[in-house]
């Protein structure tokens, strides 16, 4: 079956940037989303690429790699507010709309 | 706004009981979807229902059903409950129908409810 791999916990300082990669397998592979989900409640959507390349929105961006076969999420301008779980969400051909999601990543910031 | 409301933020229940999560989205999608959430392990799916009436197994199925009777409602049903279904389960839904997925560059978002922290003692 799919899987999706992405570190647990990253901590970084306000202002800092950080980087969450998320790697996947490549069979029938559509494309690949990212969730944010702050303690005690629910994932929200922040990207989906299908294609190779940057996708920028405000401080975050999300970047795929079809050919190395993975992605990352960018957090930029660390702000408090963004210490939540991050999860990375595979699209693949055979699973129509469903989702594979990775264990998520943990980001803590520090003031 | 899309909402998706589930039952209950919190329930506790004892082994062997039949337990009811209930979720609601008022947005008119077609799929809904149930998971469950735990530590370093993501979202893992339980079951899927892409139409009144439709349902199918995700990942982990084992120990659960669901119903679909409206379009709007999903239920997640734990037939006799055990210390190992002690976990946040989350509601999702999103529009579009499972298995024409329309290519890669069609994406439906997902929307989730507020989870359900369920305990079985």
């Amino acid at each position: 079956g799919q899987s999706l791999e992405q570190p647990s916990e990253v901590t970084a300082v306000e202002g800092a940037i950080v980087q969450i990669n998320c790697t996947y397998q490549t069979s029938g592979f559509y494309g690949l989303s990212w969730y944010q989900q702050h303690d005690g409640g629910a994932p929200t959507f922040l990207s989906y690429n299908a294609l190779d390349g940057l996708e920028e929105t405000g401080r975050f961006s999300s970047f795929l790699s079809r050919s190395d076969s993975y992605g990352y999420l960018l957090l930029q301008e660390l702000q408090m507010k963004d210490s939540a779980s991050y999860f990375c969400a595979g699209r693949f051909k055979a699973a129509g709309n469903k989702l594979t999601f990775g264990g998520g990543t943990r980001v803590l910031v520090k003031p | 706004d899309v909402k998706v409301t589930q039952s209950s933020r919190y329930l506790v229940k004892r082994t062997g009981e039949k337990v009811f999560l209930e979720c609601v989205q008022d947005m008119d999608h077609e799929n809904m979807f149930w998971y469950r959430q735990d530590p370093g392990l993501g979202l893992r799916l339980i079951y899927f229902s892409y139409d009144v009436k439709m349902k199918e197994k995700g990942d982990i199925p084992e120990g659960y059903s669901v119903s679909r009777e409206k379009k709007e409602r999903f239920s997640l049903i734990l037939e006799s409950a055990s210390t190992n279904q002690t976990s946040m389960y989350l509601c999702a839904s999103s529009f579009g129908w499972i298995g024409t997925s329309g290519g890669a560059w069609t994406y439906n978002e997902q929307f989730f409810g507020p989870g359900t922290r369920l305990t079985v003692l």
